[in-house]
């Protein structure tokens, strides 16, 4: 059974830019969670897919959006980046209605 | 609204010694409370989780203790050892709702 992996580990970006970060579920897993975690915080959910279509959405804005595959892999997509993105990005998998979310390693985002 | 708080902030625990991090939460629909254990530069591992309808739960060393009627929960680790030196995350979800709530988290530190 393989954990959930992510990529890139880092990135940077200058403000304005776009991003896109990759996620790799759980094997078996099909249900896809992203979170944002600022420096010193926890992690925030920003939004959450399964079977492909989007299933609930945090406090942030449009120009974060997403996607998952049929394969329950998914994407996230960070248009118009500002300073404030840096973070590091976390997916989560898990299998529907099971609370247990197992969470990758994370993209570190910086923006400058 | 922070939905989940969290204490202390940072801990420092002598090896042997009990660690105890506390959570409140304000949602009464929030029916799911697992800790998640952070180290520097890795995504967040579950430790353990429990329900409301029991008031402790352990495994090994960890234990939570759960009051509903004062809407709090805590983690105790007991005989820390440096290992346990990590970032530790209290959450919250409603049952069968994975979308996780954070805690801010609290950085633990055992000293030899």
């Amino acid at each position: 059974e393989t954990g959930v992996t992510q990529s890139p580990t880092h990135l940077i970006k200058t403000r304005g830019q776009q991003v896109t970060l990759r996620c790799s579920s759980q094997s078996g897993h099909n249900t896809v969670s992203w979170y944002q975690q600022a420096l010193g915080q926890g992690p925030q959910f920003i939004f959450q897919y399964y079977r492909e279509e989007e299933n609930g959405r945090g406090n942030f804005p449009p120009r974060f959006s997403g996607l998952q595959f049929p394969n329950y892999s998914s994407e996230l997509n960070v248009n118009a980046l500002e300073l404030d993105d840096s973070a590091l990005y976390l997916c989560a998998s898990s299998w529907t209605d099971q609370e247990t979310q197992y969470f990758g390693p994370g993209t570190r985002l910086l923006v400058l | 609204q922070q939905q989940v708080k969290q204490s202390p902030q940072s801990l420092i625990v002598q090896k042997g010694g009990i660690s105890i991090i506390n959570c409140a939460y304000e949602n009464t629909a929030f029916d799911y409370f697992p800790w998640y254990q952070q180290f520097p530069g890795k995504g967040p591992a579950l430790l353990i989780a429990i329900r409301p309808d029991v008031s402790e739960k352990k495994e090994g060393r960890f234990t939570i203790s759960f009051n509903k009627s004062a809407k709090q929960f805590s983690l105790h680790i007991m005989d820390s050892q440096p290992g346990d030196s990590a970032t530790y995350f209290c959450a919250a979800t409603p049952f069968g709702n994975e979308k996780l709530t954070f805690g801010t988290g609290t950085r633990l530190t055992i000293i030899p």
